[in-house]
């Protein structure tokens, strides 16, 4: 099966610049997460959507950060104004649902706010 | 009480040796316990997990050993090899709750 995938690979944006990220999960997944990753550090929860639904976004910080999941399938991330702070990796996750059922992760996209 | 404490940060092991990595957790609530291994430049992906109820599972190479009054657990890599050279994630979630904690993660590297 295709794994998730992500794009852009890479993206560096001048701050107070606006962003997005762009994610295709695994056919068939109900269940979208984004991540946010900093370097040697574990992924932190962003935004969990169940279908086209939004089911946890506690730790999305709304002020600057937006994301949707049209139809229930891709899903983008959207950042404006970046800031200097938001330089890491934006990790993109799928699964089947229900509990315990296991994560699969695309490859990231590096944003590096200057 | 909702951290997973994970030892050592960064490890060296020669090849063929055994590589260890420790979890702690507080939180007596959660009940899945899975380990995930991240390449440069990839996503993590899932290694292995274990639940409470065992107190060791084995796939491989690879083994979860769980000590559930102590609160912790650990993954035993045997005969390490350098392909192994990755970081590793422990990582633990309750019941209903999807959300999983994460440890901060071990870099492993296996030196030929």
């Amino acid at each position: 099966e295709a794994g998730v995938v992500q794009s852009p690979r890479y993206k560096i944006i001048e701050k107070k610049q606006p962003v997005a990220f762009w994610c295709n999960p695994i056919s068939g997944h109900n269940t979208l997460y984004w991540y946010l990753q900093n370097l040697g550090q574990g992924p932190e929860l962003l935004i969990r959507y169940e279908n086209e639904e939004a089911v946890d976004d506690s730790q999305l910080p709304k002020d600057r950060f937006s994301a949707e999941r049209l139809k229930g399938v891709d899903s983008t991330l959207k950042i404006q104004p970046a800031e200097l702070g938001d330089s890491a990796v934006y990790l993109c996750a799928s699964s089947l649902g229900g509990i315990n059922s296991p994560l699969h992760f695309g490859n990231g996209t590096r944003l590096t706010v200057t | 009480q909702q951290q997973v404490k994970q030892s050592p940060q960064s490890l060296i092991v020669q090849k063929g040796g055994i590589s260890i990595i420790n979890c702690a957790y507080e939180n007596t609530a959660f009940d899945y316990f899975p380990w995930y291994q991240q390449f440069p430049g990839k996503g993590p992906a899932l290694l292995i997990a274990i639940r409470p109820d065992v107190s060791e599972k084995k796939e491989g190479r690879f083994t979860i050993s769980f000590n559930k009054s102590a609160k912790q657990f650990s993954l035993h890599i045997m005969d390490s090899q350098p392909g192994d050279s990755a970081t590793y994630f422990c990582a633990a979630s309750k019941g209903s709750n999807y959300q999983l904690i994460w440890g901060a993660g071990t870099k492993l590297i296996i030196k030929p």
